[in-house]
């Protein structure tokens, strides 16, 4: 297992275009997390999953974002309608929990979204 | 869920030991407290979880007194390439992260 794999590591893409992004995460943990990073702020939390079960979503999360995770292991992210604010670094993480303790994330290495 | 307080940045020089101070006054009984280390353009990374007292592995301790509201990472000997970000969250199910603190090493 090489860790949790983002796909694409750049996107560039002409605002009001919808931009889809992929999370693998690391194949035995069952937690996944989007997160949102912008230039000098810590990573905001977006939503995440518990397997396939969406479990919380965060209400920067607007209607425009929506995220999946069909069968409890890869993730998607769709942005629809993409703005200039949406350009941002975008995290994926993952982590185990086991009896509800949680054992630390791993992150990916992000997709970088650019908005022209 | 349990807000953190880090210093916005701090500078140190090679060889000393560092340390980073989060306080998190209203940590609830569940929370642990975990820190992460960032680099530019690169996700988070794991360094170190605690829940309470004293935890150490191969590249930092963290020192967490009987209250809990407060803990400190030290970073034995920095080095240049421990010029970073570090972030100290407090959580149980899910991790909010805030601002960080921006160590910069010298030599």
């Amino acid at each position: 297992d090489t860790g949790v794999s983002q796909d694409p590591r750049h996107k560039i893409t002409k605002r009001g275009q919808n931009v889809t992004f992929r999370c693998d995460p690391i194949s035995e943990h069952n937690r996944l997390y989007w997160y949102r990073q912008t230039l000098g702020q810590g990573p905001e939390f977006l939503t995440y999953f518990q397997n396939e079960a969406q479990l919380e979503k965060s209400r920067l999360l607007s209607d425009r974002f929506s995220a999946e995770r069909p069968k409890g292991s890869f993730s998607t992210l769709e942005i629809q309608r993409t703005e200039q604010g949406d350009s941002a670094m975008y995290l994926c993480a993952s982590s185990l929990s086991v009896r509800a303790a949680n054992y630390g994330y791993t992150f990916g290495s992000g997709t970088r979204l650019t908005v022209v | 869920l349990a807000k953190t307080t880090q210093p916005i940045s701090m500078d140190s020089y090679e060889g000393q030991e560092v340390n980073i101070t989060c306080s998190h006054n209203n940590i609830a009984t569940n929370d642990y407290i975990t820190w992460y280390q960032q680099f530019p353009s690169q996700g988070p990374r794991f360094i170190i979880q605690g829940y309470k007292t004293k935890v150490t592995n191969e590249v930092a301790s963290l020192f967490i007194p009987a209250d809990r509201k407060s803990s400190t990472l030290s970073l034995p000997r920095v080095s240049l390439s421990d010029t970073a970000v570090y972030y100290c969250l407090v959580g149980y199910n899910d991790m909010r992260f805030g601002a960080g603190t921006r160590l910069t090493v010298k030599p």
